[in-house]
């Protein structure tokens, strides 16, 4: 079955630090999500990505967060000076609006600043 | 803004027990998922809804677009099910919102 493959699954980072937080999506999805989940606390959206583009952020999704897809396939999340409170889960998520319609989930990348 | 709420927050039950838990949401649509998050983290989606109902297994979803009410019930629940349950809502923006989850516990 198809999968979203996330790396790393855990990274540990010095505050003030850059991030890069990388998604390998589902071949034929056209819609990419980032999502993070803090310890205890709900599943909270960051960034959905369409057509090579950000189609809509939240709140959350400042200045120092950015997305991109390098190379067409990959598509990453970069935190460019780390914070303590960014420490959380962050998943990455595809979608495609026909077929099965399934959200699909990577497994994740912890990430913990220090 | 959309938003999610689920109910209960909470929820231990007996192995076998019929479980139902709710997600309302305030906005139009284009899409309910429901999905389950085990104690490691991961999470998968169940089903996605637009309308009417839905079963896999022992699971079945339903949605109802005039309320913006969905629901999820498990029958023969078992020690396995135990997990957290998230609702989130596809709006028409792309943007995914997602309640806070519900915490299934089934007791052996």
């Amino acid at each position: 079955e198809p999968e979203v493959t996330q790396t790393p699954s855990h990274q540990v980072t010095q505050m003030g630090q850059e991030v890069i937080l990388r998604c390998v999506p589902i071949s034929n999805h056209l819609y990419f999500y980032w999502y993070r989940q803090i310890l205890g606390q709900k599943v909270e959206f960051l960034v959905s990505f369409y057509n090579n583009e950000i189609s809509e952020k939240s709140e959350i999704f400042d200045d120092q967060f950015s997305v991109e897809r390098p190379d067409g396939s990959n598509f990453t999340l970069k935190i460019r000076s780390t914070k303590l409170e960014d420490s959380a889960m962050y998943f990455c998520a595809t979608w495609w609006t026909s077929g099965a319609n399934v959200l699909t989930f990577g497994a994740g990348s912890r990430l913990t600043v220090l | 803004k959309n938003e999610v709420e689920q109910s209960p927050q909470n929820l231990t039950a007996q192995e076998g027990e019929f479980i139902t838990i709710n997600c309302s949401y305030s906005v139009g649509i284009s899409a309910l998922h429901w999905l389950q998050q085990h104690p490691g983290g991961g999470i998968v989606s169940l089903f996605m809804l637009s309308s009417g109902k839905k079963k896999h297994g022992r699971l079945i979803a339903t949605i109802n677009i005039q309320e913006k009410h969905s629901s999820l019930h498990i029958t023969a629940s078992h020690p396995r099910d135990s997990a957290v349950y998230i609702c989130a809502v596809a709006g028409r923006d792309d943007k995914i919102i997602f309640g806070k989850g519900t915490r299934l516990h089934i007791l052996p």
